[in-house]
């Protein structure tokens, strides 16, 4: 069975931080990994995925995350944190039939 | 990105009414699709599995009477919550495999309240 654990459910930075949001996954075989993004009262928007390949991912918005194998994790970073940046991030995995598994989401907060 | 959508975006309706919930691909077809209830402040719980042309699968735990799905199409699933009650006020989202199939477009949510 696969998992998703994302370490700290609020994390909050100011306006011009790094954000930094974990990720750690378990998975019998090499998954596929996503990172989502909600703002409120919507559904999820793709920031960016791993599936083969260079392991550290450029996403939309400035974001990046690096894949690495021997830590089990997928960890969500921006150099230069914005207020619209402030939303729900989700971090997920995919390797059983398209079916993804969702961690408990990290709210992102950014102070002025 | 393929874009997913969903109507309605917001309902109320009395308990013991059903509500009809649709997710459409705009862009793309999907012979399969995903369902998902979120409770606030909470991570994403997939109900079921739509399947085109074939039975729903659904997840452990969830009623499969209570929440019918009808795949009619390669673009539309539908959720229909029979007998709704008040615990099921929930945030309900649908999403479709497009692509390399390995990743999921989220339509926007609909957001369910029940009296």
């Amino acid at each position: 069975a696969q998992s998703v654990t994302q370490l700290g459910s609020h994390v909050s930075v100011s306006e011009g931080a790094l954000v930094l949001l974990r990720c750690n996954y378990s998975s019998s075989v090499p998954p596929y990994l996503f990172w989502y993004v909600q703002y409120p009262n919507q559904g999820l928007q793709l920031l960016l995925k791993y599936t083969t390949g260079a392991t550290l991912v450029k996403g939309i918005n400035g974001f990046e995350a690096e894949f690495k194998k021997s830590e089990t994790s997928f960890h969500l970073t921006k150099p230069s944190a914005h207020m619209s940046d402030a939303a729900e991030y989700f971090c997920a995995v995919n390797n059983a039939g398209n079916m993804l598994t969702f961690g408990g989401g990290t709210r992102l907060m950014v102070k002025p | 990105g393929a874009v997913v959508s969903q109507h309605p975006s917001r309902v109320i309706c009395k308990s013991g009414t059903s509500v009809k919930i649709e997710c459409r691909s705009l862009d793309f077809q999907a012979t399969t699709m995903f369902w998902y209830r979120q409770f606030p402040k909470q991570s994403l719980m997939l109900m079921a599995t739509s399947n085109e042309g074939s039975k729903a699968t659904y997840e452990q735990g969830v009623e499969k009477d209570k929440f019918l799905i009808n795949h009619a199409s390669l673009t539309l699933s539908t959720l229909t919550v029979t007998s709704a009650h008040p615990e099921d006020s929930s945030f309900y989202i649908c999403s479709a495999p497009t692509g390399g199939k390995e990743t999921q477009y989220f339509g926007p949510g609909t957001r369910l309240l029940v009296l």
